[in-house]
């Protein structure tokens, strides 16, 4: 039982190129997240889905497409690379009822 | 969701018991007081959870006041392994909520040997 994976983990981007971060849980859960965290500060929402093709904006959405297509998968596009989407990109996700979210181990990324 | 406060650093000697505050005087009625860690830079951990009642399990202890205003997370015996940054988070549970996590700065736990 692998919980949260997060692929991949280390990435360099050139301005304006494009990639996607898969998220894959094992769990059976309902509820997936996309979150970002820049140095010294917590977390920040960028999507959400709360079931199988169906996705929701957070926080700050701006500069990134998500995807659902596969309960267990998550996808976190982002179309034109720009150096302020330099993160650490968390994907967390939970049951319908549940309280506790499982969390990825991150994917650092590094837009140069 | 509820704002929360919390110093943003904290020491506690390996063995003490390490209490870690936090302030939410804005929130309501339907919603839960979650905490959760993250060590180094590690994907967040969830640690307890509460609504009025205090709450223990094998993790931790949490305490919270009886106008909601405010709660206090305890680690019984902080050992090195518990330091890490602490996030207190309001969380409304009604059914059709979300329920995202909105993160603060935390604190930032320091265990000392």
């Amino acid at each position: 039982n692998a919980g949260v994976t997060q692929t991949p983990k280390f990435r360099v981007l050139k301005t304006g190129q494009s990639m996607t971060l898969l998220c894959a849980q094992d769990m059976n859960h309902e509820y997936m997240y996309w979150y970002r965290q820049d140095p010294g500060m917590g977390l920040r929402l960028i999507h959400y889905s709360v079931g199988e093709g169906t996705t929701a904006k957070g926080e700050v959405p701006d500069g990134y497409n998500v995807s659902r297509l596969k309960k267990q998968n998550f996808l976190l596009g982002l179309e034109s690379a720009a150096p302020s989407q330099t993160s650490v990109y968390f994907c967390a996700s939970r049951t319908l009822q549940g309280y506790g979210y499982t969390f990825g181990s991150g994917t650092r990324l590094t837009v140069v | 969701d509820a704002k929360t406060t919390q110093p943003p650093s904290m020491d506690c000697a390996e063995g003490r018991a390490a209490n870690l505050p936090c302030n939410h005087s804005t929130i309501s009625g339907n919603e839960y007081v979650y905490w959760y860690r993250q060590i180094h830079s590690q994907g967040p951990q969830y640690i307890i959870h509460g609504l009025k009642n205090n709450e223990t399990n094998e993790m931790a202890s949490l305490i919270i006041t009886e106008d909601r205003k405010s709660s206090t997370l305890i680690l019984p015996h902080a050992t090195l392994r518990d330091t890490a940054v602490y996030y207190c988070i309001g969380v409304p549970f009604s059914s059709g909520s979300a329920r995202q996590l909105t993160f603060g700065s935390g604190t930032q736990l320091t265990v000392l040997p």
